[in-house]
């Protein structure tokens, strides 16, 4: 009950394209759902968060979209540029009981110019 | 700057040695946590503290140990109990304990057996 499944585990991008990377949950109790982007030899840095009482969130060309019924939910990069490769994680908390965040495994996203 | 520090960047462990890996904040923050990042795995929680002098188990506890006796030091020890230590460990804090807090990441020691 505490795995988030991510995919794809790798994803290749044409310059000016859309990225698109999911996750799934078992979870019912999380209540907090962030990505984060992690450049190589770095630690992850937050980009995104969603909470469940809204299905989509958007911050520059960053976007996140959350289905509470089907416990999914993805980040799309509009427009994704060279500086978007990275790997990136998508996470879920709950507030209340074991508060520490579920990593997924990982999307290595590779953008060509 | 405010931030989290991690050292040493790289370590090696000789077979039978306890490491131990440091990490200190001066972010304020009350909760401090330790994890496992392993090729195609993500990250995985070792240990977590949510205050100073208190700490509890993450999923993958066995062949480390913690201590929290100040709120912006947060060292990780990896036992020789641990047998695959071979991996690369990230420090995080966030403000409170809360599950929606943004942790914050230091840039990790890798550690590696000789």
């Amino acid at each position: 009950q505490q795995q988030v499944k991510q995919s794809p585990q790798s994803l290749i991008v044409q310059k000016g394209g859309i990225s698109i990377i999911n996750c799934a949950y078992e979870n019912t109790a999380f209540d907090y759902f962030p990505w984060y982007q992690q450049f190589p030899g770095k630690g992850p840095a937050l980009l995104i968060a969603i909470r469940p009482d809204v299905s989509e969130k958007k911050e520059g060309r960053f976007t996140i979209s959350f289905n509470k019924s089907a416990k999914q939910f993805s980040l799309h990069i509009m427009d994704s540029q060279p500086g978007d490769s990275a790997t990136y994680f998508c996470a879920a908390s709950r507030y209340t009981g074991r508060r520490a965040l579920t990593f997924g495994s990982g999307t290595r996203l590779q953008v060509q110019p | 700057d405010g931030g989290i520090t991690q050292s040493p960047k790289y370590l090696f462990r000789k077979e039978g040695q306890n490491v131990t890996l440091s990490c200190e904040q001066n972010l304020n923050h009350d909760a401090m946590y330790w994890y496992r990042q392993d090729p195609g795995q993500g990250l995985r929680l070792i240990y977590y503290s949510q205050i100073v002098n208190d700490f509890q188990k993450g999923d993958i506890a066995e062949g480390y140990s913690v201590s929290r006796e100040k709120k912006e030091s947060f060292p990780l020890t990896v036992t020789s109990a641990q047998k695959n230590p071979t991996a690369f460990y990230l420090c995080a804090s966030s403000r409170t304990p809360e599950g929606n807090q943004p942790q914050h990441f230091g840039d990790g020691t890798r550690l590696s057996i000789l």
